[in-house]
């Protein structure tokens, strides 16, 4: 089975400061795609930043970027400076048929 | 916006009862997938569809059941809840993005069941 791994099931990041949240998935499929969602402590998952396995730059959305290494089968996701509001669990999800899913990281964010 | 609804954020039944965890969203997507969420586990796939009258199992069916009789509406059964089945449950709904075939999922607010 498709299997993502984070490996850090908890951080601390001082306010305004850059952090990076670990995802390495398995993979035989030529082609994939890579998700990253957000859940604050209100339950929703919110949908932060998409990388295609074939997009040729690693993909951005404001202070959300991925540092995609394909050859590592990694895609971890970098935020930065922190905000209060930026405290919430983090998950990553890679295509399958649907989405597979790591047990996710909890980021705490320190003022 | 996309927005996903579920019928209840919080809801409390015994063991036995038969429960139905109602999720409807409004942007016409094909795809609709009920997950559970429980704390070092993730979120995992309970049942999903593609299709109105469509139904697939995910990873952990047993004790569930779906319908969906309507594209907008994906209904998640507990036949005969059990205490074991408390958790955070998530109904979340998508379109392909083109040309990939990827699946951005959005999500509803979730509901957390608790059997007691």
């Amino acid at each position: 089975a498709q299997k993502i791994t984070q490996t850090q099931p908890g951080m601390f990041v001082q306010e305004k400061e850059a952090v990076t949240l670990d995802c390495t998935y398995d993979t035989s499929d030529p082609s994939y795609g890579l998700f990253w969602y957000k859940q604050p402590s209100s339950g929703e998952m919110i949908f932060l930043i998409y990388q295609g396995s074939y997009d040729q730059q690693n993909a951005t959305e404001g202070r959300y970027s991925l540092n995609f290494q394909k050859a590592r089968k990694s895609a971890n996701l970098v935020i930065s400076a922190s905000q209060l509001g930026d405290s919430a669990m983090y998950f990553c999800a890679k295509r399958n048929t649907p989405l597979v899913f790591g047990k996710g990281t909890r980021l705490s964010v320190i003022a | 916006d996309v927005k996903v609804t579920q019928s209840s954020r919080y809801l409390v039944k015994r063991t036995g009862e038969k429960v139905f965890l109602e999720c409807v969203q409004d942007m016409d997507h094909e795809n609709m997938f009920w997950y559970r969420q429980d704390p070092g586990l993730g979120l995992r796939l309970i049942y999903f569809s593609y299709d109105v009258k469509m139904k697939e199992k995910g990873d952990i069916p047993e004790g569930y059941s779906v319908s969906r009789e309507k594209k907008e509406r994906f209904s998640l059964i507990l036949e005969s809840a059990s205490t074991n089945q408390t958790s955070m449950y998530l109904c979340a709904s998508s379109l392909p993005r083109l040309g990939t075939g990827d699946h951005e999922q959005y999500f509803g607010p979730g509901t957390r069941l608790t059997v007691t």
